[in-house]
C-alpha cells in the first residue's frame, strides 16, 4: 500500500499528557498537511509543509502543538499538556506541487481520546 | 464563520435515482473546488474536482457543476450505488492552494435498495 499512513490508529490519554502522532505521506510528494475533524465538522487545516519547511500554520494550532517534518518525508504532530478538548481525528494529507493544482490524499487518521 | 456550507446533514436516495450533494460558499477567492468522499474510520477520499475556470466536470456516474455568480455547486451521482453510501464533503482552495483546503461539515448520503 503507497498511501499516506498513520500511526497511531487510536490513541486514548489523560489529560495533561503528551501525545505524539506519526505521518507518512505518499513518498514522491513534497506537501505535507495536518488536519483535525471533530464529530459533525469537516476537516479543519492545522499546518502544511513543503519539504521539511512549515510554511502555514493555522490560528487553530496553539502553542502546545508542534509538527515537524525534519528531513523533508515522514512528519510528526505533538500535543503537550493535553486537554479534553484536543479529543479528536487527526488527519494527515500529501500532495505534489507542480504547476497544476493537486488533489490532497488522506490517510486514515488518528483518533485521539483525552480523558 | 463557514467559508464553505453545506445545508443538508442527510440525504437519502433511492438506489438507481440521482443524488444530488450541493454546497455554497462565501470567499469570492476560491478558485478550485473540490469533493470528497469518507466511509466511517477512513480517511476522506477524493473524488472530482473543478476549476473556476469550468462550470462542468464530469467523471463516469459523477458530475460536478459550478455557478460561480451564486457562489454555488453541486455533486450528481447516476445512477446511485449502494456504496456510494458515505459522508461527502465539499472543499474548496484559494489561489496558490497551497495553504490547504476548507471543507464544508458534510452530507450524509444514504443509498436505499
Amino acid at each position: 500500500d503507497t498511501g499516506v499512513s498513520q500511526d497511531p490508529r487510536h490513541k486514548i490519554t489523560k489529560r495533561g499528557q503528551n501525545v505524539t502522532f506519526r505521518c507518512d505521506p505518499i513518498s514522491e510528494h513534497n506537501r505535507l498537511y495536518w488536519y483535525r475533524q471533530t464529530l459533525g465538522q469537516g476537516p479543519e487545516f492545522l499546518t502544511y509543509f513543503q519539504n521539511e519547511a512549515q510554511l502555514e500554520k493555522s490560528r487553530l494550532l496553539s502553542d502546545r502543538f508542534s509538527a515537524e517534518r525534519p528531513k523533508g518525508s515522514f512528519s510528526t504532530l505533538e500535543i503537550q499538556r493535553t486537554e479534553q478538548g484536543d479529543s479528536a481525528m487527526y488527519l494527515c494529507a500529501s500532495s505534489l506541487a507542480t504547476g497544476n493544482i493537486s488533489p490532497l490524499h488522506f490517510g486514515n487518521g488518528t483518533r485521539l481520546t483525552v480523558t | 464563520d463557514q467559508q464553505v456550507k453545506q445545508n443538508s446533514p442527510s440525504l437519502s436516495v433511492q438506489e438507481g435515482r440521482i443524488s444530488i450533494l450541493n454546497c455554497d460558499y462565501t470567499n469570492s477567492m476560491f478558485d478550485y473546488f473540490l469533493w470528497y468522499k469518507k466511509y466511517p474510520a477512513e480517511g476522506p477520499t477524493f473524488l472530482i474536482s473543478i476549476s473556476s475556470i469550468k462550470d462542468k466536470n464530469e467523471d463516469g456516474r459523477f458530475t460536478v457543476f459550478l455557478n460561480k455568480s451564486a457562489k454555488h455547486l453541486s455533486l450528481h451521482i447516476v445512477p446511485s450505488q449502494p456504496g456510494d453510501s458515505a459522508v461527502y464533503f465539499c472543499a474548496a482552495s484559494a489561489p496558490g492552494g497551497a495553504d490547504g483546503l476548507t471543507f464544508g461539515k458534510g452530507t450524509h448520503l444514504i443509498i436505499q435498495p
